[in-house]
């Protein structure tokens, strides 16, 4: 079975500096897609950035990139010059490349960004 | 693009009555709608995934005969979850994929149900 882990039940960054947070997963899979979500107090999640597996090159958003480490199963999201509007929830996410639909989420970390 | 809507946005009902929450994909076309329960300070846990015209796929653990997913259409899954109980309160988050397209769910802003 898939897990995944964030250990950072909340962190805070201030404005305009950056933050990075941790996600790490467990599956005997090679092939796997991960995602990092926001889920603002509107409670309406939006997918942030994407990853694939088989891809070695890190996913890069505009001020999103990812850190993803194939062996060490981990893959922690990078947010630079952070916005008063990052503040939200961030889930981290797996699915199995032959079933894409089941997405397995972390238990999120709470981003607050001070002025 | 890709705007998924929910109704209600919040239910408050009385234990033993039934609640219907739409979900709707209002400027694409869904195959495949996905039903989530988020607990709070918890995470989402997939409920059941429908797909149009055929019956839905239920998570182990998941009621299929309280929780009825019907999706009609290709832009509207219900979920209705009978005989409410107080431990049925949560928050219902349905999402969907576009017609054409893989591995992006597009998520609806929830409905949050209280029972009494």
């Amino acid at each position: 079975a898939q897990t995944v882990t964030q250990s950072q039940p909340e962190m805070s960054v201030q404005e305009a500096e950056t933050v990075t947070l941790s996600c790490t997963y467990d599956t005997s899979e090679s092939d796997y897609y991960l995602f990092w979500y926001k889920q603002p107090p509107s409670r309406q999640m939006i997918l942030v950035i994407r990853q694939e597996a088989y891809k070695q090159q890190n996913a890069t958003e505009n001020r999103f990139s990812v850190n993803f480490q194939k062996a060490a199963k981990s893959f922690s999201l990078k947010i630079s010059d952070s916005q008063l509007g990052d503040a939200a929830m961030y889930f981290c996410a797996f699915a199995t490349s032959y079933n894409t639909d089941k997405l397995i989420f972390g238990t999120g970390t709470r981003l607050q960004v001070f002025p | 693009g890709a705007v998924v809507s929910q109704h209600p946005s919040w239910v408050i009902c009385k234990s033993g009555t039934s609640v219907k929450i739409e979900c709707r994909s209002l400027d694409f076309q869904a195959t495949t709608m996905f039903w989530y329960r988020q607990f709070p300070k918890q995470s989402l846990m997939l409920m059941a995934t429908s797909n149009e015209g055929s019956k839905a796929t239920y998570e182990q653990g998941v009621e299929k005969d309280k929780f009825l997913i019907n999706h009609a259409s290709l832009t509207l899954s219900t979920l209705t979850v009978t005989s409410a109980h107080p431990e049925d309160s949560s928050f219902y988050i349905c999402s969907a994929r576009a017609v054409g397209t893989y591995n992006e769910q597009f998520f609806g802003p929830g409905t949050r149900l209280t029972v009494l």
